[in-house]
């Protein structure tokens, strides 16, 4: 069965701060990756994929996501958080077949300092 | 992008009555909708995943009896809590994805949240 770890439980940083949060996925075929964010108070929203083509995808607001199919890892990633970027962020899998639903990490909550 | 709405964004019902969820895909026909559900802090647990004109594909440990699930048409699917007891009390959210590509990107709802007294 599939399965998304997600490392960092809660990650505590400072305005202007690098961040990577980390998501490894257990399936044995072609996956399809994902990064949400959840708002306080609000829906998930995609920041970025990936299906294929370069492992390096860039999203939304500044962040990237970096596929090494070899590791099974799909981290998020963003140079410099800013205070908005308080939120939790979910990692998701699904295989790359149709009709299939998609497999969340636990989230990581992510509180940025200003 | 894609819209997918839900209503009611919230309710709160009385233990035993039943409470229904919609779920509409407000500018593409829908083959795929899922349904989810998400405790206080912690992720989304897939509850089931239906297809226009099918039976619903419920996951390991959901009562199909007590959440009916229905995707009669390509827009619309609707979760039915019966006899609703506290322990339903939950955000649940749908998604909703169409075609037959493996591209298989799914848009979300904005989740209803569900207080059973």
């Amino acid at each position: 069965a599939q399965s998304v770890s997600q490392h960092n439980h809660h990650v505590i940083l400072s305005e202007a701060a690098s961040l990577e949060l980390g998501c490894n996925y257990s399936y044995g075929g072609t996956v399809n990756l994902f990064w949400y964010v959840q708002y306080p108070g609000q829906h998930l929203q995609l920041l970025l994929k990936y299906f294929s083509g370069d492992p390096l995808v860039k999203g939304i607001k500044g962040f990237e996501a970096e596929f090494i199919k070899s590791k099974f890892s799909f981290n998020l990633r963003k140079p410099s958080v800013q205070w908005s970027d308080t939120a939790e962020y979910f990692c998701a899998v699904n295989a790359n077949q149709a009709g299939t639903a998609l497999i969340f990490g636990k989230g990581t909550t992510l509180s940025v300092s200003s | 992008g894609a819209v997918v709405s839900q209503h009611p964004s919230r309710v709160i019902c009385k233990s035993g009555t039943s409470v229904k969820i919609e779920c509409r895909s407000l500018d593409f026909q829908a083959t795929t909708m899922f349904w989810y559900r998400q405790f206080p802090k912690q992720s989304l647990m897939l509850m089931a995943t239906s297809n226009e004109g099918s039976k619903a594909t419920y996951e390991q440990g959901v009562e199909k009896d007590k959440f009916l699930i229905n995707h009669a048409s390509l827009t619309l699917s609707t979760l039915t809590v019966t006899s609703a007891h506290p322990e339903d009390s939950s955000f649940y959210i749908c998604s909703a994805s169409w075609g037959q590509s493996s591209y298989n990107e799914q848009f979300f709802g904005p989740g209803t949240r569900l207080t059973v007294l």
